[in-house]
């Protein structure tokens, strides 16, 4: 069974507006999130992550909220840019068994039009 | 330059016949991991390794081998490929499972088994 899900395969946005992506995740130990992006014939590459003791971070145009009693993350992108259109995977840190190890959800392709 | 890179990029070979993909880093990093991506099911974990010596499966490790002979080489090994093998794999790497969460991946290798 999925730990994290992200269960819109797509997105598409036009430039300059706000991108949301949603991740939701089905144990409540989990206590640590990060947001991967990934580009065509490229490895993914570290974007933003949050830790269970925050509620939000931001990184410039990047911002990743926590809402720990609905077991929800979400990556807010505003302003996006067409630089932007990438496959975005939400990852959590591995409890128990699979402590010390990254669990991926699906993934979620986003299209910034401009 | 902080690098991980993968040997080869893209491999065609044939049901049955070894084959071995090779992932180096620089980064003197503990942990290292072996995912693979195929549509519709994102990142999937292979097998990893804490440090030299010390491997242990993922979620997905049946009909593949690896060994930790060395800090910077963690070599992914397939004795008799199948055609269910043909995916993108990528080998990832990070300081330590403890205290660091951040993984740098390598840029991918393409299989395709006929």
């Amino acid at each position: 069974d999925q730990q994290v899900k992200q269960n819109s395969p797509s997105l598409s946005v036009q430039e300059g507006r706000i991108s949301i992506l949603n991740c939701d995740y089905t144990n409540s130990m989990f206590d640590y999130f990060l947001w991967y992006k990934k580009y065509p014939a490229e490895g993914p590459t570290f974007l933003i992550s949050i830790s269970s003791i925050k509620d939000k971070n931001e990184d410039g145009r990047f911002t990743v909220f926590l809402n720990k009693s609905a077991k929800h993350l979400s990556l807010h992108i505003v302003p996006s840019q067409p630089g932007d259109s990438a496959v975005y995977f939400c990852a959590v840190l591995g409890y128990g068994g699979s402590q010390g190890n990254l669990i991926f959800g699906k993934g979620t392709k986003l299209s910034v039009k401009p | 330059e902080a690098q991980v890179t993968q040997n080869p990029r893209y491999l065609i070979t044939v049901t049955g016949k070894k084959l071995t993909v090779t992932c180096s880093q620089n980064m003197n990093h503990e942990y290292m991991s072996w995912y693979r991506q195929d549509p519709g099911l994102g990142l999937r974990q292979i097998y990893y390794s804490m440090n030299v010596e010390v491997t242990d499966k993922g979620d997905v490790p049946e009909g593949y081998k690896v060994s930790r002979k060395e800090k910077r080489n963690f070599p992914l090994i397939l004795e008799s490929p199948s055609p269910n093998q043909t995916s993108l794999y990528f080998c990832a790497t990070r300081r330590g499972a403890a205290n660091s969460y951040e993984q740098y991946f390598g840029p991918g290798t393409r299989l395709t088994v006929t």
